[in-house]
């Protein structure tokens, strides 16, 4: 079974960088794409951006700027930095699996997600 | 806003069956697949529907997907009070919004 783990702090103060790994058993990150979601508290999902091994990658127009995603085939992790946050980054933050098929994918298997608060 | 439009609540009582609305533009849902999710309270998002009408292994044949055109439906027969959570539906979006996207989600309570 497919397992993903995040790691990363829990705060984070205005304008620094948000840090978050994600640690995959029962695959190897050399398969699929691995992505990022994000679901601010009582609030509805929001994808980030979604990477593969081997440098395609893709990104939330709207967070584009600010957002970097990286594949460690070696570790069998995939990473996410997201820049000068502000209190509106406040959120559980996903590390999943997206299965893409050219036009269309969908997140096959998540991580438990951790909980991200911006705040000095 | 949600590049996807679904109404933020449902209800229905035991036994009954339920849909749940997706609205969408010609740059997603009208050009490609709609995926559902599942979510408990305080839980994690979990793959329902995806291809708008396929389910994974594990997913009872009592939740089902349909699309046409720009819309797409989740319905769910003999409704349970297990069935109680957060639905959302997502797709590809060819336009600036893209590429993945989601609808703000449909609160179910079976009453």
């Amino acid at each position: 079974q497919v397992q993903l783990q995040e790691s990363g702090p829990a705060l984070v103060k205005p304008s620094e960088t948000l840090s978050l790994t994600c640690s995959v058993s029962g695959d190897s990150v050399s398969s699929y794409y691995w992505s990022w979601l994000r679901q601010p508290p009582g609030k509805g999902l929001e994808w980030i951006a979604y990477a593969h091994w081997s440098g395609s990658a893709n990104y939330n127009p709207s967070l584009k700027s600010r957002i970097s995603i990286s594949v460690d085939t070696s570790r069998n992790q995939f990473s996410l930095s997201l820049s000068a946050v502000t209190t509106a980054d406040t959120a559980k933050y996903y590390c999943a699996r997206f299965d893409q098929y050219d036009t269309w994918g969908f997140f096959a298997f998540w991580s438990q997600g951790t909980l991200v608060t911006v705040s000095s | 806003q949600s590049v996807l439009t679904q109404p933020p609540s449902a209800s229905g009582t035991p036994g009954q069956r339920v849909t749940i609305s997706c609205s969408g533009s010609t740059s997603n849902i009208g050009m490609t697949t709609v995926t559902w999710y599942q979510q408990f309270p305080g839980s994690v998002p979990k793959l329902l529907i995806y291809a708008n009408d396929l389910r994974p292994s594990g997913v009872p044949d009592r939740f089902s997907g349909s699309k046409s055109g720009t819309s797409a439906s989740l319905a769910i027969s003999g409704l349970q009070s297990d069935d109680e959570a957060v639905y959302f539906c997502s797709s590809w979006d060819g336009s600036l919004d893209g590429p993945v996207v989601f609808g703000g989600g449909t609160k179910l309570t079976v009453l």
